[in-house]
């Protein structure tokens, strides 16, 4: 398995820019989620989804979007790239088949928005 | 609403001792999960151990055990017989198991071992 992948793992935009961070996971994981990770701020959850077809809003979610069609894939949309946007992104993944509920990371996005 | 926190930035150990790495939360689900994350300089989150609300034991995986006092609302994690490659940034975090799915985490703690 090669567990949560995502892509690119760096990435410089302009301002106004749009792109997409992929991200993708192997494992048949129902709960997919995107955090960003700023200095002493820890990760902080932008969107989330429970299953394919189904996405809710984090605590910072203006400025992004997200989709599931698939279980395996929760691609995360910058539409109008901005500096405040600087961010290592992570993409996480988690199974109610474990009792926990532990995530699984992939490696992150270092974004920089010029 | 859901809050983690960490108050400790930065901690030095030594070599080969305990340390103690401290973690409060609030929450007013009756069901909840606490998580510990180690991310290494290279950038990697980590899972480490996980305490269930309603387990009566604190969890223990190897060298890292979880100190939980649920009356307290406190899920520190100790860490025993340091090693140089403990030191990372280490993150609390929690999940409510009887409501929404979100995860919340605390700021971190960058821990540092000293040889």
């Amino acid at each position: 398995n090669a567990g949560v992948t995502q892509t690119p793992k760096f990435q410089v935009l302009k301002t106004g820019q749009s792109m997409t961070l992929q991200c993708a996971q192997d494992m048949n994981h129902e709960y997919m989620s995107w955090y960003r990770q700023d200095p002493g701020m820890g990760l902080r959850l932008i969107h989330y989804s429970v299953g394919a077809g189904i996405t809710d809003q984090g605590e910072v979610p203006n400025g992004y979007n997200v989709s599931r069609s698939t279980t395996e894939d929760f691609p995360l949309r910058l539409l109008s790239a901005a500096p405040s946007q600087t961010s290592v992104y992570f993409c996480a993944s988690s199974s109610k088949r474990t009792f926990s509920y532990e995530q699984y990371f992939g490696p992150g996005t270092r974004l920089t928005v010029t | 609403a859901q809050k983690i926190t960490q108050t400790q930035p930065g901690m030095f150990v030594q070599e080969k001792e305990a340390v103690t790495l401290d973690c409060t939360y609030d929450t007013s689900d009756p069901s909840y999960g606490l998580f510990w994350y180690k991310q290494p300089s290279s950038g990697e989150m980590i899972f480490l151990i996980y305490q269930g609300s309603y387990d009566q034991q604190n969890a223990t995986e190897g060298r890292y055990s979880l100190n939980f006092q649920k009356a307290r609302k406190s899920a520190n994690l100790v860490i025993s017989a340091s090693q140089l490659g403990d030191s990372a940034m280490y993150f609390c975090a929690m999940r409510s198991t009887s409501g929404t799915y979100k995860y919340i985490f605390g700021t971190g703690t960058r821990l540092k071992v000293l040889a």
